[in-house]
This record gives structure tokens, sequence and C-alpha cells, in this order.
């Protein structure tokens, strides 16, 4: 299966910083790559598909980008409702695997 | 609308068995690829199982041999069969819909297998 890492596993920010997370793909995976949010008690939410077209309804504040091998995920401003996990997950090939996860958490 | 629900997670001891089944309205889990995601306690997301279009199956290793993921398209259901549980199984089991752009866009809210003797 293809291995997926996170960069950083946690990160401490104040609201209007600019956040970024890297997630890296064992094998290239071209720019099959999702990210997710997750906030607990709640099922991920997907906002960034094919590692850099955003979800229809996510703020535009969230971006993607990268391929092959190296991604990143941007919060350009981030707002209160942003704190949360962010995961990437690689659909290139099944079983589809996640990174371990980047919790964002307030300074 | 499109909506997943889960149901069927519970208490069971290890060496058991347990079946999942997800529900799913408003598309056809016969024309799209659907999967499996659990979560351990405090722990990050594994997709453990993931059944194409065309009814071919995947397993993570973790569970291969062990779980079986199916569809039954007359009742629009999704299923995943688990049996020689163990402890580590012990997670929340969202069923989840992969959309044509790759990422997995609707999930079901959950459900809870606790492995435990």
């Amino acid at each position: 299966d293809i291995q997926m890492t996170q960069s950083p596993s946690s990160l401490s920010a104040s609201v209007g910083d600019r956040v970024t997370i890297t997630c890296r793909a064992s094998q290239t995976i071209s720019s099959y790559l999702t990210w997710y949010q997750q906030t607990p008690g709640k099922a991920p939410k997907l906002l960034i598909y094919a590692a850099s077209y955003l979800q229809s309804g996510v703020p535009s504040r969230f971006s993607g980008s990268g391929s092959g091998t190296h991604f990143t995920l941007t919060i350009s401003s981030l707002q209160t409702e942003d704190f949360a996990t962010y995961y990437c997950q690689q659909t290139y090939t099944a079983p589809y695997t996640f990174g371990p996860g980047t919790k964002v958490d307030i300074k | 609308e499109v909506q997943l629900v889960e149901s069927g997670g519970g208490l069971v001891q290890p060496g058991g068995s347990l079946r999942l089944s997800c529900a799913a309205s408003g598309f056809s889990v016969r024309s799209n690829y659907m999967a499996w995601v659990r979560q351990a306690p405090g722990q990050g997301l594994e997709c453990v199982s993931v059944i194409d279009s065309g009814g071919t199956t995947y397993y993570a290793d973790s569970v291969k041999g062990r779980f079986s993921i199916s569809k039954d398209n007359s009742q629009n259901t999704l299923n995943l069969q688990m049996s020689s549980l163990r402890l580590d199984d012990t997670a929340v089991y969202y069923c989840a819909r992969r959309w044509y752009t790759g990422g997995f866009d609707y999930w079901g809210q959950g459900t809870l297998v606790t492995v435990s003797s």
C-alpha cells in the first residue's frame, strides 16, 4: 500500500495566521490527492480534491498544490472555525490511504 | 439529498463477528465506488475497504482475510462483514462515497464497534 506522511503533526496558530501543511506519498500519485478537515465527533469534510481543486462550498482561503509525491495545504488567513485536524489521502490506488493527520490548535 | 446511515455497531468479544450496514439515499451504490473508513479512539483515519462500481474489492492489510465488503443493490446498501475481530478493531466505522473526482464527498455519521472481553 502507498504510505502517506504529514508534517507537522500539530501546530499552534492565531486567528489571521497563514498556515501550511505538507503531505508526502511513498510513491508517485500524480494529482490523486485529497484533503479533509475533521472536528471532534464529526465525520471528515472534503476540502480539496485532485490536489488543487476546491470542493464546492469550501472557503477560498483554503488552497492546495503539488503533484507526484509532495503536496501542500495552505490556509491563507486562519479563522476560528478552522481549528481542527487535517488529513491528506491518496486516491491513486485502493485502499486509499490517509496521512496521520495535522492538528491545528489555538496559540 | 445524498445521505448515508450506518448501523450494526456494538460490543463484541475478541474472535467474534459483526456485520455493519450503510443505507444510502439520493444516489445508487451500484454505480459508485464505496468505502469503509475507521477511526480508533483518539487516532487517525484508516481506509479499511473499498468496492468499485464493478464489484472489485480492496482491503487494507490489517483486515485482509477477516473483513468482507459487499453491496446490496436491491436495498441500495453497503455492507461490511467482520470476523475474527481483535481488540485493535475497536473504532468508529464510517461508510463513504468516492466521487469521480477521487475524494470521499459524502460520509455517514459513523457506528462504534467495541471489541472487548
